[in-house]
């Protein structure tokens, strides 16, 4: 089965600064990588998602690239914010499986 | 709409004891999800379901049982409460329209086994 792999664990920046997270895959078939921010307390929110047949995504200050010959994907946020910091999370699943795998979440924080 | 709602929020368990959480959406999703979430170690699939009538088991599914006899509602049991089923539980669902792939998470329920 699928199996993710995100790194880092935690990830601590200045405001105003790029932040990345990357995660690996396993299975080659997967088609479908979405994003969550997960706030303290909160339950876990999608932020934004891209398809296999898509080599980059944008939307605003973040942004997905995948490259599914090494079956890597990462997140960039750019000019981050202190509102920023929460848990993000990768995962991936072959589309109409629905078995959708996580990683195991980065900590970001934003330091004004 | 009130997305996807979950109860109980909070419930302690006796190890032994059964219980069922409840999950409810009103979105018409075809697409539930049960997820546990446990410090360090993300959001594991438990069980889920592609339509009524229809459900799998994820990476976790051993001690828990699902049923989907409606659209709207996606109950999780547990059959014999263990410790090692203390955890918070986000329950899931999607829509199969273009541009509404990403899951719409419930509140959670924590749950703890004494």
């Amino acid at each position: 089965g699928e199996n993710v792999e995100q790194h880092p664990s935690t990830l601590s920046v200045q405001e105003g600064d790029s932040a990345v997270i990357k995660c690996t895959y396993s299975d080659s078939a997967s088609n479908y990588f979405p994003w969550y921010k997960q706030e303290l307390g909160k339950r876990p929110q999608l932020i934004i998602d891209i398809r296999s047949n898509v080599g980059e995504k944008k939307d605003q200050r973040i942004a997905v690239t995948l490259n599914k010959t090494a079956k890597h994907f990462s997140l960039h946020i750019t000019e981050t914010q202190p509102e920023d910091s929460a848990v993000y999370f990768c995962a991936a699943t072959l589309y109409n499986t629905d078995k959708l795998i996580f990683g195991t979440g980065t900590r970001l924080q934003v330091f004004p | 709409n009130a997305g996807v709602t979950q109860t109980p929020k909070f419930q302690v368990l006796k190890t032994g004891q059964s219980m069922t959480l409840q999950c409810a959406q009103d979105m018409n999703h075809e697409y539930m999800s049960w997820y546990r979430q446990d410090p360090g170690m993300g959001l594991r699939l438990i069980h889920y379901s592609v339509g009524a009538g229809i459900t799998d088991q994820g990476e976790v599914p051993n001690g828990y049982n699902v049923s989907r006899s409606t659209t709207e509602d996606f109950p999780l049991r547990l059959l014999s409460a263990a410790p090692s089923q203390t955890s918070v539980y986000f329950c899931a669902s999607r829509g199969d329209r273009a541009g509404s792939y990403g899951y719409t998470f419930g509140s959670g329920t924590r749950l703890t086994v004494v």
